[in-house]
């Protein structure tokens, strides 16, 4: 199947610091996604990206759709403690049901 | 709404035994999934559902049976549990099937240990 390969698995900041992952893949995907896992919880939607070359905003968190559709980076600007958690991107191919994830970004906030 | 429920939160098994995972969604969803979450490996899809009566296997369905009887619910059997399936388990639904996965809705996820 598709593989996902996320990077870092782990990022130890200062908070102010920005912050910045990225995802590849072997693999054309049509859409990319970004997720925050809180623990004990599951995966809430940060951005969903369509097309290629998309970069998208929210809030604090930018993210872009790379060109060639095989990548996907996730910026955060002036992090601050609630932003730790683990960063999961997710790759969907047109019409297909199945979803690949990343293993994940582990990111720390020191106050 | 309750939006995404999943029951029970914690359960250890003894291998070979057999258990549901019951996942339910208030929200008339028509997509629902299962994934579990193992150490260092993101998700991975083990079964989904496109509607009631509908449903069809993601990257990891071994093991694992699910159906659809009804639009809320979703339950997760694992019909001779083994150590292997040891993992956190999520249900997830969405309003649209297909395409539109983007918009999933997570439970807060079953932690499964299997003895």
């Amino acid at each position: 199947g598709q593989q996902l390969n996320q990077s870092p698995q782990s990022m130890f900041i200062q908070e102010g610091e920005d912050v910045s992952m990225n995802c590849t893949s072997s693999s054309i995907f049509n859409t990319w996604l970004w997720y925050k896992q809180d623990p004990g919880e599951g995966p809430v939607l940060l951005i969903a990206l369509y097309k290629a070359g998309e970069l998208t905003s929210n809030g604090r968190l930018t993210a872009q759709f790379g060109i060639t559709r095989k990548d996907s980076f996730l910026n955060i600007s002036a992090s601050i403690p609630s932003d730790v958690g683990i960063y999961f991107c997710a790759g969907q191919m047109y019409n297909n049901n199945d979803m690949r994830f990343g293993a994940g970004t582990r990111l720390t906030v020191k106050p | 709404n309750a939006g995404v429920t999943q029951t029970p939160k914690f359960q250890v098994l003894k291998t070979g035994q057999s258990m549901t995972l019951q996942c339910a969604q208030d929200m008339n969803h028509e997509y629902m999934s299962w994934y579990r979450q193992d150490p260092g490996m993101g998700l991975r899809l083990i079964h989904y559902s496109v509607g009631a009566g509908i449903t069809d296997q993601g990257e990891v369905p071994n093991g694992y049976n699910v159906s659809r009887s009804t639009t809320e619910d979703f339950p997760l059997r694992l019909l001779s549990a083994a150590p292997s399936q040891t993992s956190v388990y999520f249900c997830a639904s969405s309003p649209t099937p297909g395409g539109g996965q983007e918009t999933q809705y997570f439970g807060p996820g079953t932690r499964l240990l299997v003895l």
